[in-house]
């Protein structure tokens, strides 16, 4: 157990619809990171939040959106979801002034039908 | 650019001894990861290594980098069925805390 926590574990949704993703970090962690990782285009970083404010993005759509709350969990909010977007959504989060090592949560899987 | 690649596939017999490559493209690198991901859950960090060093070893695991040639491995000795999971490589770019992955190798151990 990483002590990353994401829920739901499972999301069905239809096209269209719009749907958010919850993460909470380790304790003492202050970055979080989003991650999408699908058969086709692996695992690839979204966007983190270090301490309440965006640090970096990555290949996040302008659906998609995120922010990290006071208490330092975070959402991840998608959108006019397409067919496409179904994959797994996982969190990770990194405590400052360490090697870097990102600790990831079990993770959501999304299907849009 | 930023690349990180990673061979497919390995397939090994119980009791070997395992080795998994990767290749990076960034030169100012300053940490490498392996992580682990078995079937429907989320990635486990295994171990990572400073880029000033060239060896790591924990247990079973044993980290060489060349940063010469850009070429980090994953030994795993005495390789178990337990061991069969996709292995992932990752990269930490000097100045920033984001990490870049490989699509990971798919170790297969069999009995």
């Amino acid at each position: 157990d990483s002590g990353v926590t994401q829920t739901p574990k499972h999301l069905i949704t239809a096209t269209g619809q719009r749907v958010t993703l919850r993460c909470s970090p380790r304790s003492g962690d202050l970055s979080v990171y989003w991650y999408q990782q699908s058969l086709d285009q692996g695992l690839q970083f979204l966007i983190q939040y270090y301490n309440g404010e965006e640090r970096a993005k990555g290949n996040i759509l302008e659906r998609f959106s995120a922010q990290q709350f006071p208490d330092l969990h975070s959402e991840l909010n998608l959108s006019s979801l397409e067919l496409g977007d179904s994959a797994l959504y996982f969190c990770a989060s990194s405590a400052p002034g360490t090697g870097g090592e990102q600790y990831f949560g079990p993770g959501t899987r999304l299907t849009v039908t | 650019g930023e690349d990180v690649e990673q061979s497919l596939f390995l397939s090994v017999r119980e009791g070997d001894s395992s080795v998994i490559n990767c290749t990076y493209t960034d030169s100012s690198s300053t940490y490498l990861y392996w992580y682990k991901q078995e079937p429907g859950a989320g990635l486990q960090l295994l171990t990572y290594i400073f880029s000033n060093m060239d060896m790591k070893q924990d247990q079973r695991l044993t980290v060489l980098l060349n940063k010469k040639d850009k070429h980090l491995s994953l030994r795993i000795a005495d390789t178990q069925t337990g061991d069969s999971a996709i292995y992932f490589c990752a990269e930490r770019h000097s100045g920033y805390s984001t990490l870049t992955f490989g699509k990971g190798t798919m170790l297969l151990v069999s009995p």
